[in-house]
């Protein structure tokens, strides 16, 4: 079955930084790689989408990388502020009837002055 | 425009009891989603739904059920609580792509 991994828990940066987040799937390129923005005792929503045949996608200061050779994403939000501090998630999506959304654990950025 | 609403928002069981969690969306969206979220879990999908009338499970469907009798609602059922399933549980409904989330129902099972 496919695993979606988001290796670091945590990341701390300080703000004007630019945050990296790394997605790793392990087996099927999946048709869709979708990032989600979480804050505590809310529901995640819906940040960015990233086709396996795209390469990149750009939204205000966030902006998603797919390499299918590496199997991973990568999501980056420039010139950081405080308010970006929350938890980000991964999610992976196959094509087909059967349309499963799978979540990767997450990672919580903490964004300081 | 409500969105994704679910009900109760929180809710304490006593073990063996049974409960069914009620998930509505007003955006006409074919596909909806049971997770539930634990501390270092992350989102784990327990049921979800391709259309009305059908269900299919997820990567955790044990001690849970799931009717979609209507398009708009998504039903989650626990027959006999268990600790186990102290957890937050989260409704989604997808258009195709992205999923749009409610505000979670927060379930202790004592």
């Amino acid at each position: 079955s496919q695993k979606i991994e988001q290796n670091s828990e945590a990341l701390n940066i300080q703000e004007g930084k630019t945050a990296t987040l790394t997605c790793n799937y392990t087996n099927y390129s999946p048709a869709y790689l979708q990032w989600y923005r979480q804050d505590p005792g809310r529901g995640p929503v819906f940040l960015l989408l990233i086709r396996e045949n795209e390469k990149e996608k750009r939204k205000e200061r966030l902006k998603v990388t797919f390499d299918t050779t590496l199997k991973q994403s990568l999501f980056h939000i420039t010139a950081s502020q405080p308010a970006d501090s929350a938890t980000y998630l991964c999610a992976w999506r196959n094509t087909g009837t059967a349309s499963k959304l799978t979540f990767g654990t997450g990672t919580r950025l903490q964004v300081t002055l | 425009n409500a969105g994704v609403t679910q009900t109760p928002k929180f809710r304490v069981l006593k073990t063996g009891q049974s409960m069914t969690l009620l998930c509505a969306q007003d955006m006409n969206h074919e596909y909806m989603y049971w997770y539930r979220q634990d501390p270092g879990m992350g989102l784990r999908l327990i049921h979800y739904s391709v259309g009305e009338g059908t269900t299919a499970k997820g990567e955790v469907p044990d001690g849970y059920n799931v009717s979609r009798l209507k398009k708009q609602n998504f039903l989650l059922g626990l027959e006999s609580a268990a600790p186990s399933q102290t957890s937050v549980y989260f409704c989604a409904s997808s258009p195709g792509q992205e999923a749009f989330f409610g505000q979670g129902t927060r379930l202790t099972v004592v």
